[in-house]
C-alpha cells in the first residue's frame, strides 16, 4: 500500500511536443504529491506539487492532473525543450504526518531531441 | 541562502569497511531526511533526524545508521560495507514545521562505491 507506481521508464520527445509521466498510488491516506527534477550530477529538486483538493495545477509549462477516484496523477511538459531532458521523479506522502519521508516512484528518464 | 552541502562527494570503500557520510543543511531547517538512490530502486527512505531525534526510519538493516547534532547538521554510517551498498546516497533538508515539513530541498549527494 506504500507504493507509487511510475511510468514509463524512459520517454524521447521532439522538442516542442508534451510529454506526459504518469503515477499511480495505492494508499488513499496520501494527500500530498510533489514532482521532483533530477540533472546528472545533480540531487533532485521540487518541481511542483498537488494535493487532491484540486484536479490540475499549472506553473509554466508544467502541469500536473490529478484523478483522486482512480488514485492517479500525471505531469505534463508542455512545448518540451532540450533543458528539460532530466529524471522525473513523482512521489507522495501524508502532509498530517510533518515527516521527510516521502514514497517515490521509480523515476521518468525524459530526453527531448532538438 | 546556502544549500544542502553533502561531503564526501565521492567515496571508494572495500566490502567490510565502514563509512560516515555528512550534511549540512539548509540555515534553519531542522529536520534532516536521508535518501538512497540505486538504478534497480530508485529513491529509498532510510531515516529522518528531527531536533536530534530520529523520528522516522525505513526497511534499512540495523547496519545503517545516523544521528543528528544541535545544530542541525547530520551524519549517516554505514557498518560492514557489501557491495549492494554502492549507491548515491541523498539528504534532504525541511523546515519541519506544519506542512512544509513534506518540501524537502536534496543536497548533489555522496556517491559511495564499495569494491
Amino acid at each position: 500500500q506504500q507504493q507509487v507506481k511510475q511510468s514509463p521508464q524512459s520517454l524521447i520527445v521532439q522538442k516542442g511536443g508534451i510529454s506526459i509521466i504518469n503515477c499511480a498510488y495505492e494508499n488513499t491516506a496520501f494527500d500530498y504529491f510533489p514532482w521532483y527534477q533530477q540533472f546528472p550530477g545533480k540531487g533532485p529538486a521540487l518541481l511542483i506539487a498537488i494535493r487532491p483538493d484540486v484536479s490540475e495545477k499549472k506553473e509554466g509549462r508544467f502541469t500536473i492532473s490529478f484523478n483522486k477516484s482512480a488514485k492517479q496523477f500525471s505531469l505534463h511538459i508542455m512545448d518540451s525543450q532540450p533543458g528539460d531532458s532530466a529524471t522525473y521523479f513523482c512521489a507522495a506522502t501524508r502532509r498530517a504526518s510533518n515527516t521527510g519521508k516521502l514514497i517515490f516512484g521509480q523515476g521518468t528518464t525524459l530526453q527531448v531531441k532538438p | 541562502k546556502a544549500g544542502v552541502t553533502q561531503t564526501p562527494r565521492y567515496l571508494i570503500k572495500t566490502r567490510g569497511q565502514q563509512v560516515t557520510l555528512s550534511c549540512s543543511p539548509i540555515s534553519g531547517h531542522r529536520s534532516v531526511s536521508w535518501y538512497q538512490q540505486t538504478p534497480g530502486q530508485g529513491l529509498q527512505f532510510l531515516f529522518e533526524y528531527f531536533s536530534e531525534t530520529q523520528r522516522n526510519k525505513g526497511n534499512f538493516p540495523g547496519r545503517f545508521s545516523g544521528r543528528q547534532f544541535s545544530n542541525s547538521r547530520s551524519e549517516m554510517n554505514v557498518s560492514t560495507l557489501e557491495l549492494g551498498d554502492s549507491a548515491l546516497y541523498l539528504c534532504a533538508s525541511s523546515w519541519a514545521g506544519g506542512t512544509g515539513a513534506n518540501v524537502l530541498t536534496f543536497g548533489a549527494g555522496s556517491r559511495l562505491t564499495v569494491l
